[in-house]
């Protein structure tokens, strides 16, 4: 089993949609959530970062952790053309020099 | 300006050549990393340093080797390239020591081995 699970997709959704990113992991220690993008072509940019459990907004972006179900989500609201990109989650165990683990990615298109 | 830049961005090169990849971040971090995500975009960290020190160095082929020269500066050489090599490199940054560790990334170097 990976450490950290992703649907490759792909997702297909109209503008405006609300979308709903997922990602679960096995390993207990991870306690840093992050979410990365990734255009055609480009290396990941961080979108979010989450510590611990709990919700963090951000303009339409809403990232949120489930650590008891070891569960992890991004929503987009209003999608928009531009959202079309790859979605990294990505988490580590605690701080100091320790790698990040991503999942796979999802591969999201939103359709004018 | 360009934060994390890695050089080349595409090579294509015989199986059995040597080549590197070079990285130079201007962020003033301490921390760069390689990474290699595969044809199933499948992203994995190769190694670490921190000021020019290696901490992080997953199971790779010795045929892989880090060097860096000084803390804004990590390159990637192989020796005798195969097929399986072909994938995306990726450099990174982060601060380093921190409570967390925000990537930032390069472009990256596409590898096609032949």
């Amino acid at each position: 089993q990976k450490e950290v699970e992703q649907d490759p997709g792909p997702l297909s959704v109209p503008e405006g949609a609300i979308v709903s990113l997922n990602c679960t992991y096995s390993n207990s220690a991870f306690q840093y959530f992050m979410w990365y993008r990734q255009y055609s072509r480009k290396g990941p940019e961080l979108l979010m970062y989450t510590y611990s459990s709990g919700n963090k907004e951000d303009g339409r972006f809403t990232a949120q952790v489930d650590k008891s179900s070891k569960y992890i989500s991004l929503f987009i609201r209003d999608s928009q053309p531009s959202d079309s990109a790859t979605y990294l989650c990505a988490m580590s165990a605690s701080w100091g020099y320790q790698k990040v683990t991503f999942g796979i990615g999802t591969k999201l298109q939103v359709i004018p | 300006d360009t934060a994390v830049s890695q050089t080349p961005k595409y090579l294509v090169t015989q199986m059995g050549n040597d080549k590197s990849i070079k990285c130079e971040q201007n962020l003033g971090h301490d921390t760069m990393y390689w990474y290699k995500q595969d044809s199933k975009k499948f992203l994995k960290i190769m190694f670490s340093y921190n000021n020019k020190e290696l901490i992080i160095n997953e199971t790779v082929p010795n045929r892989f080797s880090p060097k860096s020269p000084d803390k804004a500066h990590l390159n990637l050489h192989i020796n005798s390239l195969e097929l399986g090599d072909s994938a995306v490199y990726f450099c990174a940054s982060s601060q380093g020591g921190s409570t967390n560790e925000k990537l930032f990334f390069g472009s990256g170097t596409q590898l096609s081995v032949l």
